[in-house]
């Protein structure tokens, strides 16, 4: 069965502070993974995507990590802002055609 | 440059009553996609349209749920008759068509409280 796990739920961590969230996934074939973050009431909107061939991937203090041979993915943020407190979504999305597979998500606060 | 625009906001209504919420996407997107979210379950996807037209509504939950797309600027989710366990967040997104791997952009969402 096709499915995203995400890991921790939530999270608390002081500003400045770093963290990583964790993403792992059965989906397969497996055609990219994509990193969402959601403000509190607001859509989600897209940070990073990353296809089969890449290892990492960078959006300013949001690093994405990738590893297709054990079906994992991580995003590290760097310095934590007040403004990175929303819940981050993990997407998978399988060969063309096929429905996006999303993950519960991963709630982060930063705390001052 | 506007987004993906949702109608309205919030609706709180009585069980029983339809519900109807509206979505403008992104002009040019030729996918659109409607979601349901709640604490418990996450995202769900409940139908997508590509241009226009629908390709998969295996995600609509039961036949008190219906989706049309009448034209390129304007799709609607329509709820008859609702009840408090359809109470959620529904986004609407869109997305296009293209090389390479587009990002689908969601509207604010509606949050639905029926009651």
């Amino acid at each position: 069965k096709n499915q995203v796990e995400q890991s921790p739920q939530s999270l608390i961590i002081l500003e400045g502070k770093n963290c990583t969230l964790q993403c792992n996934y059965t989906v397969s074939p497996f055609s990219n993974l994509r990193w969402y973050k959601q403000d509190t009431g607001r859509g989600p909107v897209s940070l990073t995507i990353m296809t089969f061939s890449e290892n990492t991937k960078s959006n300013g203090r949001y690093t994405a990590t990738l590893d297709a041979d054990t079906k994992q993915s991580s995003l590290h943020i760097t310095a934590s802002q007040l403004s990175d407190s929303a819940s981050y979504i993990c997407v998978v999305s399988g060969q063309a055609g096929t429905a996006l597979i999303f993950g519960k998500g991963t709630t982060l606060s930063v705390s001052s | 440059d506007a987004g993906v625009i949702q109608s309205p906001r919030h609706e709180v209504t009585e069980m029983g009553q339809e519900v109807t919420l509206r979505c403008k996407p992104i002009s040019g997107h030729d996918y659109l996609f409607w979601y349901r979210q709640t604490m418990m379950r996450g995202l769900e996807l409940l139908i997508y349209f590509n241009n226009n037209v629908p390709i998969d509504d295996s995600g609509m939950p039961e036949d008190r749920f219906s989706a049309k797309m009448p034209n390129a600027s304007f799709s609607t989710l329509k709820i008859q008759p609702s009840e408090p366990r359809d109470s959620a967040v529904y986004f609407c997104a869109s997305r296009q068509q293209g090389l390479g791997n587009q990002p689908q952009h969601f509207g604010d969402g509606t949050r639905l409280s029926i009651l």
